[in-house]
This record gives C-alpha cells, sequence and structure tokens, in this order.
C-alpha cells in the first residue's frame, strides 16, 4: 500500500512565479491537510480538505495562496507570484477519517530565488 | 488543544531504551496522546497514540500515567536511525482536526 505521495519533491521559482505542489493521499484516504514548515521551525497547519471541499484554511494567508482536492487526482496547493519568504517545506497528510491518524508524505522543498 | 510540554533535547546510548516524558497537564477526558517524529527533514512519521491505557506497538510504547496530566514514549532499543525530533500532541480524534506541533524533544543517539 503505497504511502502518500507528494511531488515534486524540490521546486525551484524566481520570485513572481507561479508554484504548484501536488499531493496524493494514500489509498482509501478522502482527508488531506497541508501544513507548512519554515527554516528551523516546526510545522504549521494551513489547510483541511476533503474531495471537493475546503473544510478549514484557517491556516492559509489571506493571500496568493489556494488550494483544491477534486474528485478525481491530487489535492494542489497553489502560490501565486512567489515570494522569497514562501521558501519552505510543504507536507501534506491524509486520514481516512474516524480517529483520523495522519500520515505524511515526504514533502516539497520550495526555493524561491 | 492542550498545551504540551518537552524538554528540548536528550542523549540516548545505542542499545539503551530511550524514554521521552510529556507534560499535558490541562488535558481534556476526550483527548489523545500521539507521537510522531521527524528524521532530519523528511516528513512527520506516526509513532504511536493512546488514551488512558498503555499502548505497545512494533515501533513503541506510550506509557499514559493514571492522572493522565503526563505520558512516557519508550524506544526500548535505540538505535543510530532513531535520532530525530519527537513531538507529543494532544488532540480530540476528531476527523478534521489539525495537529498543532510545538518544538519536540531533539532526541541523538549516540554509538
Amino acid at each position: 500500500n503505497a504511502g502518500v505521495m507528494q511531488n515534486p519533491r524540490h521546486l525551484v521559482r524566481r520570485r513572481g512565479q507561479e508554484a504548484r505542489l501536488r499531493c496524493s493521499p494514500m489509498k482509501g484516504h478522502s482527508h488531506v491537510y497541508w501544513y507548512r514548515q519554515l527554516p528551523e521551525e516546526g510545522l504549521k497547519f494551513m489547510v483541511y480538505l476533503q474531495k471537493e471541499n475546503i473544510i478549514d484554511e484557517s491556516g492559509m494567508p489571506k493571500e496568493r495562496f489556494s488550494a483544491e482536492f477534486p474528485k478525481e487526482g491530487p489535492s494542489i496547493l497553489r502560490i501565486q507570484q512567489v515570494v522569497r519568504g514562501d521558501s519552505a517545506a510543504y507536507f501534506c497528510a491524509s486520514s481516512s477519517g474516524g480517529t483520523d491518524t495522519q500520515y505524511f508524505g515526504p514533502g516539497t522543498r520550495l526555493t524561491v530565488l | 488543544d492542550a498545551k504540551t510540554t518537552q524538554p528540548p533535547s536528550m542523549d540516548c546510548a545505542e542499545g539503551r531504551a530511550a524514554n521521552l516524558p510529556c507534560n499535558h497537564s490541562t488535558i481534556s477526558g476526550n483527548e489523545y496522546v500521539y507521537w510522531y517524529r521527524q528524521i532530519h527533514s523528511q516528513g512527520p512519521q506516526y509513532i504511536i497514540h493512546g488514551l488512558k491505557n498503555n499502548e505497545t506497538n512494533e515501533m513503541a510504547s506510550l506509557i499514559i500515567t493514571e492522572d493522565r496530566k503526563s505520558s512516557t514514549l519508550i524506544l526500548p532499543h535505540a538505535t543510530l536511525r532513531d535520532t530525530a525530533v519527537y513531538y507529543c500532541i494532544v488532540r480530540v480524534a476528531n476527523y478534521g482536526q489539525n495537529f498543532v506541533f510545538g518544538p519536540g524533544t531533539r532526541l541523538s543517539v549516540l554509538p
């Protein structure tokens, strides 16, 4: 049973470009969470999605960031007009609901030049 | 979610048991204790969780005090590959509840 998959693992963007990060949850999981980890800091919750619905986006920056989890395909975290402060590791986790143990992917490391 | 307190760092000799403490004195009756670890810059790895009974799996044991105000994660025979940051998190076990990661304990397993 494959775990949570994220791609790309490393992404380099110039300031002002768009970054798209993908997350495929574990098989059978319909709940997806995105977290961000800035250098030398802990993980911070960003957004929680179920298929076709954003349930909790209380941790998302108000501008430039968006997330989706379509009926088919992976969840996408999109960052428009990236700035250097967006450089971080972005982790996706998935769960099946119920008691909701979350399983994390390997992360995408975004570097903004 | 209740706040947890962990020592910032610990050392353990390879092959010995690593005992990582966590205080959660304000834990509510419906909150579980979860442990995750993060090895270097990898994604957090689930270790174990429990409500009030002690739990054991292939990775570790979780001992929760009777009043539930503290717990200990035990790695019975630590190896160099167990060097990581260990996070103790308490939260309600409902879907949709995000995990709040504190600074954790940086465990160094020494040869």
